[in-house]
């Protein structure tokens, strides 16, 4: 199977302090990886996409200087939040689609809980 | 633009019964259409992926079916137990990534 996971899975912070968030694929290389936010109640939201070794594609709306996404590695993303604030609070969750692959399937990460007092 | 609807946002039923969960698309150009559950707090597990030259996949008491023309698909649980209760998300790649739905939020009652 193809397996991703987040570290860590909660984090608190104070309010001001920056915050990453890592998603690795473990048993396959991921020439794209994929940020989703999701809110209480809601369904998830994508924030960026980052492929390996360029620069990260962000949606509308979501401020590239606050939420800092490096996809260094075909294995590896991460994504910084930075002077997190309380409504940053959210669950984070990442994606990964396995290169060399016509399938167009993501596999998810067990995701991270965000809270910021 | 996708957009993703499901219905209903929340099903309540007993154990043991049948039941159908909808999920229409507006744009019918996908690549697949993917089955995923929640459980409250916790990340996403995939359930069923039908690409778009399929028409429907089944795993276990599960059958998810796909109409790209019309732009539906509905997720079949056969023989519901209370270990089913969880959102149910449809999400649909198509140009763009994962284009996510609300969820249908199931209780299923012992």
């Amino acid at each position: 199977g193809a397996v991703v996971s987040q570290h860590p899975s909660r984090v608190i912070c104070k309010s001001g302090t920056s915050v990453k968030i890592e998603c690795r694929s473990l048993d396959f290389q991921a020439t794209t990886m994929f940020w989703y936010r999701q809110f209480p109640k809601k369904s998830l939201m994508l924030m960026a996409t980052s492929n390996e070794g360029s620069k990260a594609t962000y949606e509308q709306g979501v401020e590239k200087d606050k939420f800092l996404i490096n996809h260094a590695s075909l294995t590896l993303s991460t994504l910084t939040v930075t002077s997190a604030h309380p409504e940053d609070s959210s669950f984070y969750i990442c994606s990964a689609k396995r290169g060399g692959t016509s399938v167009h399937e993501q596999y998810f990460g067990p995701g991270t809980r965000l809270t910021v007092t | 633009k996708q957009e993703v609807t499901q219905i209903p946002a929340a099903l309540s039923v007993p154990e043991g019964e049948n039941l159908v969960l909808n999920c229409s698309f507006t744009d019918s150009a996908i690549y697949n259409l993917q089955w995923f559950r929640q459980d409250p707090g916790k990340g996403l597990t995939s359930l069923l992926l039908i690409q778009s030259s399929q028409r429907e996949q089944t795993s276990g008491r599960l059958n998810a079916s796909l109409d790209k023309s019309s732009g539906r698909s509905t997720l079949y649980i056969a023989a519901s137990q209370p270990g089913d209760s969880a959102t149910y998300l449809c999400a649909v790649i198509g140009n763009t990534p994962l284009v996510f739905g609300k969820g249908t939020r199931l209780s299923v009652i012992a």
